[in-house]
């Protein structure tokens, strides 16, 4: 199973670009990188995935390097909205595994004006 | 809206009772997840079901269990229910079974147990 360690918190302000990073050292070859959001008493939200390099999508880009063991989440110029929990998963593409879709305690992100 | 369907919204109990948590996937999705989130516990992965069969097991509790029906909605029963129960329980669903696949969230039922 592929832990992933994020930082607890961030802050930012308004207009600025975020990054996180996810490490997961142990990641296997099969395994995607997915990113979710989630905001109080709500579910979570599907962001972005990737396997290599660089995914870019209307919202935010990720970026993994070649040895895949990080991965960089990328929200440019965020607003109040993007006030959340940000959590990186490493998906368990075991054959036949089934997926845990396991999440570990996230990054929560403020932002101010 | 993200096409999973959880009921009830809300629910509150004594303990020691039993209750149901219903989910209805996205329509053409196989899988479907159940989670606990606690104040200090976090987002726990109790267990996943795809076409009807167990695939994945997390920190469940013996005294909760869960099954997926031939239409692919799934309930989550939770008996001898203690205070420490209380949580927001969420169901997600996705096509497929693989870490690749995205899943969607309902927007949880609150259980309170008091």
């Amino acid at each position: 199973l592929a832990k992933t360690t994020q930082p607890i918190s961030m802050d930012s302000y308004e207009g600025q670009e975020v990054n996180i990073t996810c490490s997961h050292n142990n990641i296997a070859t099969n395994d995607y990188i997915t990113w979710y959001q989630q905001f109080p008493s709500q579910g979570p939200r599907f962001i972005i995935q990737g396997y290599k390099t660089k995914v870019t999508n209307e919202v935010a880009s990720l970026f993994i390097p070649a040895d895949r063991k990080s991965s960089t989440l990328s929200l440019p110029r965020v607003s109040l909205s993007d006030t959340a929990v940000y959590y990186c998963l490493v998906g368990d593409g075991v054959t036949g595994g089934g997926n845990k879709l396991t999440f570990g305690t996230g990054t929560q992100l403020k932002v101010e004006l | 809206d993200s096409g999973v369907t959880q009921t009830p919204k809300h629910l509150i109990t004594a303990t020691g009772q039993r209750v149901t948590l219903r989910c209805s996937p996205r329509s053409g999705d196989l899988s479907v997840y159940w989670y606990q989130q606690s104040l200090d516990q976090g987002l726990q992965f109790l267990i996943q079901y795809y076409n009807g069969e167990e695939r994945a097991k997390g920190n469940i509790l013996e005294r909760f269990s869960a099954q997926q029906f031939p239409d692919l909605h799934s309930e989550l029963n939770l008996s001898s229910l203690e205070l420490g129960d209380s949580a927001l329980y969420f169901c997600a669903s996705s096509v497929g079974d693989r870490g690749y696949t995205e899943a969607f969230f309902g927007q949880g039922t609150r259980l309170t147990v008091v």
